[in-house]
């Protein structure tokens, strides 16, 4: 069956570091990906998605690439901030609107 | 725009008695629903997806009968746990599709926390 794996976590980081978080996927086919970020107490809201290969999503200097070589979707930005401290879940959808699969979530700590 | 409200936000019970969740689209109509289960540091879990008017879809390994789901409305599903169990306690999420929006981007609602005595 279809499945992500993302790195584990706690992640710490510096405000102004430099992110990733690293997400792959196992898919049959040809699947939709996205990133959804959790903020403490809150519900899981879209941070950003790729419908095909090479595509890249980017919200809010979020970045993540749709990599079909390498079945990747890792998520960048490159200066966080103490309010993007969250759990944020990679995510697959084979077909549309079904099927979703979300990966184990990366807890990022980000310390002033 | 785009809320999905859930209802209670934590519920206590005892052991054997009935849990009633509700999962509303406050400003869109969602043509599907979706029901999760959230386990400590653990990821999403679908236990089913249910559309207006039909029987929900469940998956492999979940109990159609232990987990009632009733979409009534464009507007609103709701998921019972039937004859609650310690083992039932869990985080319980829902989302939901807009019947305008992508097809592919679901909506959640901020969780229901489950705890069974």
């Amino acid at each position: 069956g279809n499945s992500v794996t993302q790195m584990e976590g706690p992640v710490t980081l510096s405000e102004e570091a430099f992110l990733t978080i690293n997400c792959t996927y196992t898919a049959t086919g040809y699947p939709s990906l996205f990133w959804y970020v959790q903020y403490p107490g809150e519900g899981l809201q879209l941070l950003l998605k790729a419908t095909k290969a090479d595509d890249k999503g980017s919200n809010k200097g979020f970045e993540a690439t749709y990599r079909k070589e390498t079945t990747s979707f890792h998520l960048e930005k490159g200066s966080v901030q103490v309010s993007d401290s969250a759990v944020y879940f990679c995510a697959l959808s084979e077909e549309y609107g079904q099927n979703f699969v979300f990966g184990p979530g990366t807890r990022l700590s980000v310390l002033p | 725009g785009a809320v999905v409200s859930q209802h209670p936000s934590w519920v206590i019970c005892k052991s054997g008695t009935s849990v009633k969740i509700e999962c509303r689209s406050l400003d869109f109509q969602a043509t599907t629903m979706f029901w999760y289960r959230q386990f400590p540091k653990q990821s999403l879990m679908l236990m089913a997806t249910s559309n207006e008017g039909s029987k929900a879809t469940y998956e492999q390994g979940v109990e159609k009968d232990k987990f009632l789901i009733n979409h009534a409305s464009l507007t609103l599903s709701t998921l019972t746990v039937t004859s609650a169990h310690p083992e039932d306690s869990s985080f319980y999420i829902c989302s939901a599709i807009s019947l305008a929006g992508a097809l592919d981007e679901q909506f959640f609602g901020p969780g229901t926390r489950l705890t069974v005595l």
